[in-house]
């Protein structure tokens, strides 16, 4: 299976600062079949991102998502306070589908 | 509009059986063509795909849960379930189920969930 690796495991900004989280797969990710989550507490997970960088219905477009292969990156570009949350990748190139273990964006 | 709901015990003992349903609301599972998936999230830790399920009844599961593992569909009922045998305490997690954001494609990435049902594995 392909295993996701997220750094840093916890980013501290303030609001309207940017932000870049990576995700880097054991193996090249098929077809760039890789998608980025935002969970806040006690919610489920939210989509941001599929295919890599495209962006999914209504999410922001201070959301955007880069890379190929197995190295990905998200770019929030300026900070709100709602964006302060978990951020999930997720390959689904091959089976099973696999995520990475999240970063955490927090107010600093 | 598209609701999920979990359902289902909340407390299992040591090498029992869960059982959850996720009823849908505000589409078809027969007539939509999507994969309807399980998702699981230990505490504090990160998501794991559990499973997924078409309206046939044709499904794909996370292999490290297959053995013990079984969804199925309920297209009458417009739900679909979950049994996970010989529970463990490395099985507690919030169980959410989930509507892949495209249809036809067994694996993918989610745009609908659940609110999520945490359920606790304690004698």
């Amino acid at each position: 299976e392909i295993v996701l690796t997220q750094s840093p495991g916890t980013l501290s900004l303030s609001p309207g600062e940017g932000a870049t989280l990576s995700c880097r797969a054991s193996q090249s990710v098929s077809h760039n079949y890789l998608a980025w989550y935002q969970q806040k507490p006690g919610q489920a997970p939210r989509l941001l991102i599929y295919g890599a960088s495209s962006r999914a219905t209504g999410i922001p477009d201070r959301f955007s998502g880069s890379g190929s292969g197995t190295d990905f990156i998200l770019t929030i570009s300026r900070l709100e306070r709602e964006d302060f949350a978990v951020y999930f990748c997720q390959q689904y190139g091959g089976s099973p589908l696999t995520f990475g273990g999240g970063t955490k964006v927090e107010i600093k | 509009q598209l609701r999920l709901q979990e359902s289902g015990p909340r407390l299992v003992k040591p090498s029992e059986t869960l059982s959850l349903t996720c009823t849908v609301s505000g589409d078809s599972i027969s007539n939509s063509n999507y994969y309807w998936a399980w998702i699981r999230q230990a505490p504090g830790k990160g998501l794991e795909w559990v499973g997924s399920v078409y309206y046939t009844g044709l499904t794909f599961y996370n292999p490290s849960l297959e053995s013990r593992l079984t969804i199925s569909v309920d297209s009458s009922k417009n739900l679909f379930s979950l049994k996970l045998t010989s529970m463990a305490a490395a099985d507690t997690a919030v169980y959410y189920c989930a509507r892949p954001f495209v249809p036809f494609r067994p694996t993918i990435s989610f745009d609908s969930w659940g609110q999520g049902a945490l359920v606790t594995v304690s004698s």
